[in-house]
Order: C-alpha cells, then structure tokens, then sequence
C-alpha cells in the first residue's frame, strides 16, 4: 500500500542554523500536507501543496513538492526555539484518505 | 483552539475493559477522522466518517469501532483492550468529504493508558 517515508527522525540544532525534513512516498501524489506538532500539543495544519515543482513559503519556512510528485521537503531558515516540534508531512493519494509520515522531531539549543 | 474538542482527556483503564473516545468536530465540518498516536510512532489514520457514514478505513482493530451520529459528533469504541492499546488518540475534523485535500483541524486528544 501507499507509504509516506520522512527523514530525519530527529533533528537537533543551534539556534539561527537551518533545518530540512524529507519525506519520500511510494507512490504518485496528488497533493501533499504539511503539519507542526508542539510538544504536548496536536498537529496543526501548516500548508499544503498540490502542483507538481510548487514552491510556498511562509516567513521562515519554505515548502517543496517534487516535480514527480514523489517527494517534498520543509527548509527552514534562522531556527528559532519557537520551531521545536514534530513536523509531519502528509500525501493524499487514490486512497482516498492521508497518509502521515513518522514525523521529524526538531531540537533547537538556544 | 482548533475547535475540536474531545472528551476525556485522559483515560485509565485496565487490560480486557472497553472504552469509549468522544470527538465533536468543528462547527460545520462533516468529516471527522480518527488517529491513533503512540510512542515514537506517527499518526495511524484509523477512520473516517463523513456525515454519518464510513467514508475511509485505515488501519483499525476489529476491536475497535467507530460511528458519527446524526448531530456530527463521533465517538471511537475501544473493546477487549490490551497493553499495546495505549496511546494518544486524536480527532480531526474537516470541512468536505475527505480525499485528502482537506486541511484538517485536530482536536486536542484522548490519551489512554491501559495497565
């Protein structure tokens, strides 16, 4: 069945240095969603993309879907401590229903 | 507040017992999906109903059961529970009927421990 892959697992890093998670699915999506989870707290909807290459940005935080609609990626910019949390990516696909990725969990030292 | 809300939100219970997770969903959304969340795991996608009935299944115990009733709200049914069943359980909502081009509101989660 369908698989959505995301790695790093974890990520620790120094304040103001970048950060990027890859998610990898097994197969073509038709869109993809990214989410931030706090810790303690539930996964809050960031953004999503649906065309193949497109590229979003939100300040800090720029999102990626691939050309073959395979993989995407979330860079982020300057790490702040307010960026710690679990990002999750998230394909649709003929499923029908979302596929999570595992999550990679961000540390960020201050 | 995403709007979501879950009742309870912790539940202890022992091995073998049955339990019952309620989500209301946000006010005008009809489709509400259930995650379940452990350890070091992502999120299981378990269900989805859109405006009363079974939408999507994912990866749901046949010990488990769901249903949305008639005024939107959910409730997710856990029976003959076993140690592996403790976990974070979340509810999410949407506007439309799913498909995964929904942006979805999760609820602030029901977290079980069974002993």
């Amino acid at each position: 069945g369908q698989q959505v892959m995301q790695i790093p697992q974890y990520q620790h890093v120094q304040e103001g240095e970048d950060f990027t998670t890859y998610c990898n699915s097994s197969t073509t999506l038709s869109n993809i969603q990214w989410y931030k989870q706090r810790p303690g707290g539930h996964p809050v909807f960031l953004i999503q993309l649906v065309k193949s290459g497109e590229v979003k940005k939100q300040k800090r935080l720029t999102f990626q879907f691939g050309e073959a609609k395979k993989n995407s990626s979330l860079h982020i910019t300057a790490t702040q401590t307010t960026d710690v949390g679990t990002y999750f990516c998230a394909g649709g696909g003929n499923t029908g229903k979302l596929i999570f990725g595992q999550g990679t969990t961000l540390q960020v030292k201050p | 507040d995403s709007g979501v809300t879950q009742t309870p939100k912790h539940l202890i219970t022992a091995t073998g017992q049955r339990v019952t997770l309620r989500c209301s969903p946000r006010s005008g959304d009809l489709s509400v999906y259930w995650y379940q969340q452990s350890l070091d795991q992502g999120l299981q996608f378990l269900i989805q109903y859109y405006n009363g009935e079974e939408r999507a299944k994912g990866n749901i115990l046949e010990r488990f059961s769901a249903q949305q009733f008639p005024d939107l709200h959910s409730e997710l049914n856990l029976s003959s529970l076993e140690l592996g069943d403790s976990a974070l359980y979340f509810c999410a909502s949407s506007v439309e009927r799913g498909g995964g081009l929904d942006e979805q509101f999760f609820g602030p989660g029901t977290r079980l421990t069974v002993l």
